[in-house]
């Protein structure tokens, strides 16, 4: 039980345009997911925290309007990286949390490369 | 500011020896703490958690960690490790869903 998933595992977009990354609970309701960045060999950076039917808390050098989160329904969540640059290439990981229980679980995770 | 850290960066082991990771967090009140894996091409993975109650908190694959909160810490530690827990460790605290900087383990058969 306790499945994350993620699509797409990974996308290649050209500059100046937008990506859409899905984030999907499949075998529970998740009312918070929270999306991450990870570099190369560094540990996860918290971008948000997404709350059903609420807007997105966005952590501190995050930009809102270039990172849209939606949370539609208590088993999606989707970031989209509007006019993305070469610089948002990264991998991006969003995690669900059980209700009620603080331990999130991971999806596999989507490797942006913005050429 | 809150926060959660991990010291060790990398540690490199031989099969069988044992392993403690360093993780020191800086959370006042109720504090909820969690130890990640994650290994090579694989997705984050829960190893242990402790909420309260007993401080030493046994989790999968051998593993456990103490919460010890005169010192403010929570190491993870495995007796006799194996090649295959060559991977990333990640300490995280629940109150701002940080995580640290992660402590790569190689061991070596």
């Amino acid at each position: 039980g306790a499945v994350v998933s993620q699509h797409p595992s990974w996308v290649i977009c050209k500059s100046g345009t937008s990506v859409k990354i899905e984030c999907r609970s499949l075998d529970f309701q998740a009312t918070t997911m929270f999306w991450y960045r990870q570099f190369p060999k560094q540990s996860l950076m918290l971008m948000a925290t997404s709350n059903e039917g609420s807007k997105a808390t966005y952590e501190q050098g995050v930009e809102k309007d270039k990172f849209l989160i939606n949370h539609a329904s208590l088993t999606l969540s989707t970031l989209t990286v509007t006019s993305a640059h070469p610089e948002d290439s990264s991998f991006y990981i969003c995690s669900a949390e059980g209700d009620g229980t603080y331990e999130q679980y991971f999806g596999p995770g989507t490797r942006l490369t913005v050429t | 500011a809150q926060s959660v850290s991990q010291h060790n960066h990398h540690v490199i082991l031989s099969e069988a020896a044992s392993l403690e990771l360093g993780c020191n967090y800086s959370y006042g009140g109720t504090v909820n703490l969690f130890w990640y894996v994650q290994y090579p091409g694989q997705h984050l993975q829960l190893l242990l958690k402790y909420f309260s109650g007993d401080p030493l908190v046994k989790g999968i694959k051998g593993f456990e960690a103490e919460f010890i909160k005169s010192k403010f810490s929570f190491n993870l530690r495995k007796p006799s490790v194996q090649w295959s827990d060559t991977a990333e460790y990640f300490c995280a605290g629940s109150n701002d869903m940080r995580f640290g900087a992660g402590t790569r383990l190689t061991v070596k058969p």
